[in-house]
């Protein structure tokens, strides 16, 4: 098993461009999330899913779009990339709400 | 007032030593309770879950306090290798899949 796979790694953005980070796992989990992680801030739940169709907003989800058409993806979506999205964003997933989350290894994100 | 608090730190400490970290939380509801592990510029792991009656995995000790609201992991014998960040993380759940998590505490073993 691959475990959570995020792609891209690294990617730089100008102000206003929108893109599209991708996470996809293989363990048939029905929970997953987006955090993003800044210095001094700790890891903020930006968007969640618990199950294909079903999404809801965490803490910060202005300026992100997500979509679950499939237990695998979850993909976050930037509308109109700011300075203030450049972070290192995670995707973690879990098969059930009692148990912990397993992380992607996150794509840190500049927008410039 | 943040959801989940930890003393950031950094905890430094010599190897060998005990060290112990605290977490409170202000969500009488949440259900599960777990501590994570992050090394520089990598993603969170999973360390230890926390159960009410506390739990112990090697020289790891989790306890949990619901009615005082409190989270605890002790580090006994600190190896060089722990030194890390170690996050809290409340989970409500009847809130599915919301994980909130603390800012962490940095822990630095020194030889």
């Amino acid at each position: 098993n691959a475990g959570v796979t995020q792609t891209p790694k690294f990617q730089v953005l100008k102000t206003g461009q929108s893109m599209t980070l991708q996470c996809a796992q293989d363990m048939n989990h029905e929970y997953m999330s987006w955090y993003r992680q800044d210095p001094g801030m700790g890891l903020r739940l930006i968007h969640y899913s618990v199950g294909a169709g079903i999404t809801d907003q965490g803490e910060v989800p202005n300026g992100y779009n997500v979509s679950r058409s499939t237990t695998e993806d979850f993909p976050l979506r930037l509308l109109s990339a700011a300075p203030s999205q450049t972070s290192v964003y995670f995707c973690a997933s879990r098969a059930d709400r009692g148990l912990g989350y397993t992380f992607g290894s996150g794509t840190r994100l500049t927008v410039v | 007032r943040k959801e989940v608090e930890q003393d950031p730190g950094p905890f430094n400490v010599p190897e060998g030593a005990t060290v112990a970290f605290n977490c409170t939380y202000s969500n009488s509801a949440s259900q599960s309770f777990f501590w994570y592990r992050q090394d520089c510029r990598k993603e969170p792991k999973l360390l230890m879950s926390v159960y009410s009656s506390g739990n112990e995995d090697g020289r790891f000790t989790a306890q949990l306090n619901r009615a005082s609201q409190y989270i605890s992991l002790l580090i006994r014998d600190s190896k060089l290798s722990d030194s890390a960040t170690y996050l809290c993380v409340v989970n409500r759940n009847n809130q599915g899949g919301k994980l909130i998590f603390g800012q962490g505490t940095e822990l630095s073993v020194k030889p």
